[in-house]
């Protein structure tokens, strides 16, 4: 079935220390992929988007991720955790090869991030 | 100024009642969308309309409706509540680019709605 899977429901990292949210994707063709990003009791907030341009692509809040086809992936890093990253993180995808095309986002099952002093 | 908003943002009620939420976005889109965020966090697209017409309609009971009375508003309906509808609501915004059901550019949320039935 296509989909998008996030390895990992809880992540816990130090703070300063480096930051990887997990996703991987199943189609046939390269999707749109997207990272966002929810603080407790708000809405969801673009984090960065992959749109078949550039296969790194930076985000806000220092945020990054890699496009890599030949692993179906698109993993979100930061080098240096800040306590304010601590957030539910989702990944989704859109794009010919789901069902809606474009036109629907399906996301991943959200991994929620902790960091500690 | 709030790009999307929804009202209300709580919503506490009884099972069998009737309630609507709104949402508005005033960023000039013209494709809207209603998603569900269950307690377990999962989100998953309920309807979406482009230029006040339905283009998305998953898998949603029939008590759900909604209505775009215009590309700036989409509401969304829901009778006789159940146990089950127990969750955060999110509406959500986006322009198409170039052809119909061509790629859509960024989708913007709104705050969501938490509904309460007991």
């Amino acid at each position: 079935a296509q989909s998008v899977t996030q390895l990992g429901s809880h992540v816990s990292v130090s703070e300063g220390a480096l930051v990887l949210l997990r996703c991987n994707y199943s189609s046939s063709v390269p999707p749109y992929l997207f990272w966002y990003v929810q603080y407790p009791n708000q809405g969801l907030q673009l984090l960065l988007k992959y749109t078949s341009a550039a296969t790194l692509v930076k985000g806000i809040n220092g945020f990054e991720a890699e496009f890599k086809k030949s692993e179906t992936s698109f993993h979100l890093t930061k080098p240096s955790a800040h306590m304010s990253d601590a957030a539910e993180y989702f990944c989704a995808v859109s794009g010919p090869g789901f069902s809606g095309g474009y036109n629907k986002l399906i996301f991943g099952a959200g991994t929620r991030l902790a960091v500690h002093p | 100024d709030t790009a999307v908003s929804q009202t209300p943002k709580y919503l506490v009620t009884q099972m069998g009642n009737d309630k609507s939420i709104k949402c508005e976005q005033n960023l000039g889109h013209d494709t809207m969308y209603w998603y569900k965020q269950d307690s377990k966090k999962f989100l998953k697209i309920m309807f979406s309309y482009n230029n006040k017409e339905l283009i998305i309609n998953e898998t949603v009971p029939n008590r759900f409706s909604p209505k775009s009375p215009d590309k700036a508003h989409l509401n969304l309906h829901i009778n006789s509540l159940e146990l089950g509808d127990s969750a955060v609501y999110f509406c959500a915004s986006s322009q198409v680019k170039g052809l119909a059901g061509g790629p859509t550019d960024t989708q913007y949320f709104g705050p969501g709605t938490r509904l309460t039935v007991l």
